[in-house]
């Protein structure tokens, strides 16, 4: 299975940029990356994906490196409720909707 | 649209007894599936199945196990708890599951503690 690591932690302050790393070398070609975030008592929350070039949403951006060995999650503006612990996962194209998590980031957002 | 659903959302039990733990996923979704979380773990795959049939499976022991209806609603079952078992069980649902281009949705899971 795809590998992937995050720092454990991050802070940052109201109304500022966010951008939470991920490292994932061992992920092939056809492998999506995967951004989830998750509050307590909450399951996870779909946040962005993708496989080669960079994506935008309402939510997020998502920088892929041209090796594709690491991604940065990108909060344009961080608010109160952007606080959470984000996953980075990864899936194979050959094991369909299965999710190799990693760790996960706890973000700190300070007033 | 009606989300992710699971039931119970906590769950008592003791080793040794078994626990069925039931999953509806969103309407038109026919792929389901199930993750462990715990602290010292993080999240961990289980299982996956679609149109009733198990099609993926993570590295865990017979003792866990699961099965799909025709409506697509799922359970899981785990039989002999140990206190390991103690966890958040979380359910995710898709379209199809294929590709690994699919967004998936998650339930706020079951927290089970096996006393």
């Amino acid at each position: 299975d795809a590998k992937t690591t995050q720092p454990n932690s991050m802070e940052s302050n109201e109304e500022e940029p966010v951008h939470l790393p991920c490292n994932h070398s061992t992920i092939s070609g056809t492998d999506y990356i995967h951004w989830y975030r998750q509050l307590p008592s909450q399951g996870p929350e779909y946040v962005i994906h993708g496989l080669t070039s960079n994506v935008n949403n309402r939510m997020a951006s998502l920088a892929i490196a041209e090796d594709r060995k690491s991604s940065t999650l990108i909060l344009h503006r961080a608010t109160l409720r952007d606080a959470a612990v984000y996953y980075c996962a990864a899936s194979l194209r050959t094991s369909g909707s299965r999710l190799t998590f990693g760790e996960g980031t706890q973000l700190t957002v300070n007033p | 649209k009606a989300g992710v659903t699971q039931t119970p959302r906590y769950l008592i039990k003791t080793r040794g007894q078994q626990v069925t733990l039931s999953c509806s996923p969103i309407s038109g979704h026919r792929s389901v599936s199930w993750y462990q979380q715990t602290p010292g773990q993080g999240l961990q795959f289980l299982f996956e199945y679609f149109s009733e049939t198990q099609r993926n499976k993570g590295n865990f022991p017979g003792r866990f196990s699961g099965r799909q209806f025709s409506n697509s609603r799922s359970e899981m079952n785990v039989s002999t708890l140990e206190l390991g078992d103690s966890a958040l069980y979380l359910c995710a649902s898709s379209f199809t599951g294929l590709a690994g281009g699919e967004t998936q949705y998650f339930g706020p899971g079951t927290r089970l503690l096996v006393l």
